[in-house]
């Protein structure tokens, strides 16, 4: 158990549907970083927030939104969603903000299975 | 861009044989790299890392790696395979400039008993 927990496991919706996906990140950890996993793209880094601000951006398309909290849990906000966006998200936390050298502790995931 | 490149996307081994799973990256800046493991249905756990010093790097469950700067290369070794070792491997760079981590495609090991 890393520590980091993401909620829902499971999300099953519909096209053109907004989802919300929560993560809560290891005690003491201030960063938060967002992940997404596919079979055509592999394991992509989407967005990280280091205490509530944003730090660094991927390859985040512009229907998702991401935001942390002041308790410093965060949110991945997917909306208008295609199909394609179906995948295994994953919320990773770590102390700092130089997530370079840092070990990142990842959740479990949410499973998105967009129909 | 940095990239990863992970040799075979499935490697086989039998129990109590050789694990080598490859890793090339491509940069022209010292990476840091990581190693890490997803078991099924469940998140990615960090086996190793190299960041600075030593080029040889031992991580949990009897892994190891070393940092090879004239072949761009952290391959992943065990001695010995344990049927508990089946599980998907990733390896990963990262950058001083950046935070984020650069996976590999990922390695799908099986053990054979």
């Amino acid at each position: 158990d890393s520590g980091v927990t993401q909620t829902p496991k499971h999300l099953i919706t519909a096209t053109g549907q907004r989802v919300t996906l929560r993560c809560s990140p290891r005690s003491g950890d201030l960063s938060v970083y967002w992940y997404q996993q596919s079979l055509d793209q592999g394991l992509q880094f989407l967005i990280q927030y280091y205490n509530g601000e944003e730090r660094a951006k991927g390859n985040i398309l512009e229907r998702f939104s991401a935001q942390q909290f002041p308790d410093l849990h965060s949110e991945l906000n997917l909306s208008s969603l295609e199909l394609g966006d179906s995948a295994l998200y994953f919320c990773a936390s770590s102390v700092g903000s130089r997530g370079s050298q840092e070990t990142q502790y990842f959740g479990p995931g949410t499973r998105l299975l967009v129909l | 861009a940095q990239s990863v490149t992970q040799l075979g996307s499935h490697v086989s081994v039998s129990e109590g044989a050789l694990v080598l799973l490859r890793c090339n990256y491509s940069s022209s800046v010292p990476p840091y790299l990581f190693w890490y493991v997803q078991y099924p249905n469940q998140g990615l756990q960090l086996l190793l890392k190299y960041t600075t010093g030593a080029t040889l790097v031992k991580g949990i469950n009897g892994f190891e790696a070393e940092f090879k700067k004239s072949e761009t290369s952290f391959h992943l070794t065990k001695p010995s395979a344990h049927m508990s070792d089946a599980a998907e491997y990733f390896c990963a760079v990262s950058y001083n400039a950046g935070n984020m981590l650069t996976f590999g495609g990922g390695t799908r090991l099986m053990v054979k008993p």
